[in-house]
């Protein structure tokens, strides 16, 4: 079955420098989700979109903004990055079903590892 | 502010014995899933429980969600090596926008 797909697994920036990380939901899934892992810790909610508008917004700082497109693919984009954001992030896609919204269970790609000296 | 508090944070044990993590909480989650993470990867979905009591076996993991859906655990009887990883539970966040509140994760190795 395909999963969620994330590019690049991995990526080294300099402080203040740029970086834009993609996510490629499951195919017919609508909703995407960010997540951030420091190390030793649990993965922390950033931002969701449901059918390409931001549906929730965690502890995303200002410096990184991200978006949903067409085809439901996702890309989080960081800029003057700092040495505190260096870490796992994940996406996460999943499906809501009915009029209620009922959202479905939640599945993760692999993550890219940001390491930023 | 949702939290899942999970215990313990570290476990050491030998093959062949069982165990028990616990995550538990203040707050009404519509669900909980499990999840078990190797180091550098995504988290993998075990399993969700939905509904108040409900028990899911997996193999030898068996996932229980408290009657008052403040609570879980998740139980391996007869743990292997293969067992060893990190083990999160995540509740859906209040916003019903499907967000998870994750646990501090439990860290379990299975020695031979």
């Amino acid at each position: 079955a395909a999963g969620v797909i994330q590019s690049p697994r991995h990526l080294i920036k300099e402080k203040r420098e740029t970086a834009t990380l993609k996510c490629y939901p499951i195919p017919r899934h609508d909703t995407v989700y960010w997540y951030q892992q420091g190390p030793g810790q649990d993965p922390q909610f950033l931002i969701s979109f449901y059918e390409k508008m931001q549906s929730d917004k965690g502890s995303i700082p200002d410096r990184f903004s991200a978006q949903q497109f067409s085809d439901y693919h996702s890309e989080l984009n960081m800029s003057s990055l700092e040495l505190g954001d260096s870490a796992l992030y994940f996406c996460a896609s999943s499906l809501r079903r009915g009029v209620d919204f009922v959202v479905e269970t939640q599945y993760f790609g692999p993550g890219t590892r940001l390491l930023v000296l | 502010t949702q939290l899942l508090e999970q215990s313990p944070q570290f476990l050491s044990i030998q093959e062949g014995e069982n165990l028990t993590v616990y995550c538990n909480s203040s707050s009404v989650f519509s669900s909980l899933q499990w999840y078990r993470q190797e180091p550098g990867e995504g988290p993998v979905l075990l399993v969700t429980v939905v509904t108040g009591g409900e028990v899911k076996k997996l193999k030898r993991l068996t996932f229980q969600f408290g009657d008052a859906r403040k609570d879980s655990s998740l139980h391996i009887t007869a743990a292997q090596p293969g067992d060893t990883g990190l083990y999160l539970c995540a509740g859906d966040g209040s916003s019903n926008t499907g967000k998870l509140i994750f646990g501090q994760g439990t860290t379990l190795q299975v020695k031979p």
